[in-house]
């Protein structure tokens, strides 16, 4: 069965720094590979995604994640880090992108002034 | 990307009665739908998946009598909540998909039951 761990339950950052959010997951194939961002009673929004190819994806919003498939983790990396992008972090992975989901348990970034 | 629209935002009903959310493909045919439950600062789980014209797939632990979900067309989702109870207060939120391409959340539905 497929898991995906977020480590992380909670980061807080100050404006202007650099972000990185953790994901492990547990997959039997090559896994589709998410990230989802959630801001408070609202939707999931996609940050990117990684199906194959290119193991740095960017995505929107100016963030990028890095598939590194000996460490089974999908890293999401922000290099300077905005007050708006306080919000839930949920990684996700797939057995391809129109299939069922398996969500982590989020992270929260909070943004420090 | 896809627009999914769910309605209503927010409801909230009494214990035992039945409560019906929508979930709307705005600009494309879905073939198929998901269904997730997200606790207070907890994660999504899924509760069932619907492809049009079939009976939808249930998780594990979900009680298909409970949580009727039905996929009449390929623009509209229905989850109804019958005799619904506290503990089924949840945010409640879809997603469609077109065969293979990307899944599209729509913004969820916070429903509360008092």
């Amino acid at each position: 069965a497929q898991s995906v761990t977020q480590p992380d339950i909670h980061i807080t950052v100050s404006e202007g720094a650099s972000l990185e959010l953790r994901c492990n997951y547990s997959y039997g194939a090559t896994p589709y590979l998410f990230w989802y961002v959630q801001s408070p009673g609202q939707g999931l929004q996609l940050l990117l995604k990684y199906f194959s190819g290119d193991t740095l994806v960017q995505g929107i919003k100016g963030f990028e994640a890095e598939f590194k498939r000996s460490q089974s983790s999908f890293n999401l990396r922000k290099p300077s880090v905005h007050w708006s992008d306080a919000a839930e972090y949920f990684c996700a992975v797939g057995e391809d992108a129109g299939n069922m989901l398996t969500f982590g348990g989020g992270t929260r970034l909070m943004v420090k002034p | 990307g896809a627009v999914v629209s769910q309605h209503p935002s927010r409801v909230i009903c009494k214990s035992g009665t039945s409560v019906k959310i929508e979930c709307r493909s705005l600009d494309f045919q879905a073939t198929t739908m998901f269904w997730y439950r997200q606790f207070p600062k907890k994660s999504l789980m899924l509760m069932a998946t619907s492809n049009e014209g079939s009976k939808a797939t249930y998780e594990q632990g979900v009680e298909k009598d409970k949580f009727l979900i039905n996929h009449a067309s390929l623009t509209l989702s229905t989850l109804t909540v019958t005799s619904a109870h506290p503990e089924d207060s949840s945010f409640y939120i879809c997603s469609t998909s077109q065969g293979r391409e990307e899944q599209y959340f729509g913004p969820g539905t916070r429903l509360t039951v008092t």
